[in-house]
Formats: C-alpha cells, sequence, structure tokens
C-alpha cells in the first residue's frame, strides 16, 4: 500500500524547534518530489516547503523561510521539516505529500499537530 | 508568488445538481493547475491534474477545465458524498470553496 505517515509533531514554546518525520512506503521514495503543507485550526491549506527527488532543489515559502529546513533521506525512505523559532502562527497540522506531477499532490499523510503555546 | 481566487465562497446547492467552482490566477499557469476535496478531520484528495486530468479513483461526474488565468471545477451531479470543502492548487492554494447542502 502506498501510504504516507508523518510524526514528530507536538507542543513546542514559541521560539522552539521540532523536527517533523514523513515515512514513505509502497512506492520508490527517490524518485519524487516531496512537500510539505499545513492547515491552522479551521483555516484553509498552506503550503510551505517543497524538495526534489534527490535532494539537491529546495523551496521555501516566503512565511517560513530562514526559520524551516526541508531534507530527506533516501535509503531511508523519509521527509524531514526542521523548524525553528517558532510562532503562535506556525500552529497547524503539517502534512507531507508526494508529486505526481508540477505541483499535484497525489498522496498525502494524516498529518501531525504542531501546537505553539507557552 | 501567484495568488489564486476561488468563487464563490460558499456553493448551497442539492444533491442531483450541477456544482460549479472557479478558480483565477493572479498570473498564467499554463494547464499547471490541480483541484483538491477535503472532507472535516481528513487530509485533501487529489481530483484533478494538470487542469483537466482526473486523478486514480476519482468519479467521472468531476471535470476540470480552463487555462492560464481562468479555471472551473464541475460537478455535473452531485452526490451526498460530494459535499466538503474544495480548493485550487498551483503551489500555493486558492482559499477554498465549500460546497454545502442546500
Amino acid at each position: 500500500e502506498v501510504q504516507l505517515v508523518e510524526s514528530g509533531g507536538g507542543l513546542v514554546q514559541p521560539g522552539g524547534s521540532l523536527r517533523l518525520s514523513c515515512a514513505a512506503s509502497g512506492f520508490t521514495f527517490s524518485s519524487y518530489a516531496m512537500h510539505w503543507v499545513r492547515q491552522a485550526p479551521g483555516k484553509g491549506l498552506e503550503y510551505v516547503s517543497a524538495i526534489s527527488s534527490n535532494g539537491g532543489s529546495t523551496y521555501y515559502a516566503n512565511s517560513v523561510k530562514g526559520r524551516f529546513t526541508i531534507s530527506r533521506d533516501n535509503s531511508k525512505n523519509t521527509l524531514y521539516l526542521q523548524m525553528g523559532s517558532l510562532r503562535a502562527e506556525d500552529m497547524a497540522v503539517y502534512y507531507c505529500a508526494r508529486d505526481l506531477n508540477s505541483y499535484a499532490f497525489d498522496i498525502w499523510g494524516q498529518g501531525t499537530m504542531v501546537t505553539v503555546s507557552s | 508568488e501567484i495568488v489564486l481566487t476561488q468563487s464563490p465562497a460558499t456553493l448551497s446547492l442539492s444533491p442531483g445538481e450541477r456544482a460549479t467552482l472557479s478558480c483565477r490566477a493572479s498570473q498564467s499557469v499554463s494547464s499547471y493547475l490541480a483541484w483538491y476535496q477535503q472532507k472535516p478531520g481528513q487530509a485533501p484528495r487529489l481530483l484533478i491534474y494538470d487542469a483537466s486530468n482526473r486523478a486514480t479513483g476519482i468519479p467521472a461526474r468531476f471535470s476540470g477545465s480552463g487555462s492560464g488565468t481562468d479555471f472551473t471545477l464541475t460537478i455535473s451531479s452531485l452526490e451526498p458524498e460530494d459535499f466538503a470543502v474544495y480548493y485550487c492548487q498551483q503551489r500555493t492554494f486558492g482559499q477554498g470553496t465549500k460546497l454545502e447542502i442546500k
């Protein structure tokens, strides 16, 4: 079964750090670009970050640039999002997603919740 | 950064009716536009990619059209399970259209 499973969410204080993971299975992970998308409670979807299939190219939304780092380990079939200098506005469910074709995401994880609060 | 504007914000229809959802881009995105459906507590589901291609397993009542800056998602005859929030995307996402039961 093709699957993405996120982990690593939780409660963190403002200014703190957190690393999210996304474990892929059921497909050749190293062949696909991957993305992170977030959704604040009761709000719409917000694009966060992208990484190419070999990890050589990355992209960040302006809202997280300089604070978040996307990476991947193709030997472990795992995508990461290192989040730093966290703010209240970063509180959201974070989804990882597989890129089918030019920013069309055909496989999504179930999401992991990040809560930023003192 | 491309801004996607969806309309209407809310659409109230009855099962069996036709739904037409719009998405306008602030600049041309060629045909690189996707549509998603999201139900409460669930991850989004890809419906349409490259403006008009149905994703795997998506019923034929869903169709997409458009190119450049103006795009449309059409649901030909609404089923009860189609009432949800719909998003368009080209990297960034539109703000969503809530399709609710009238």
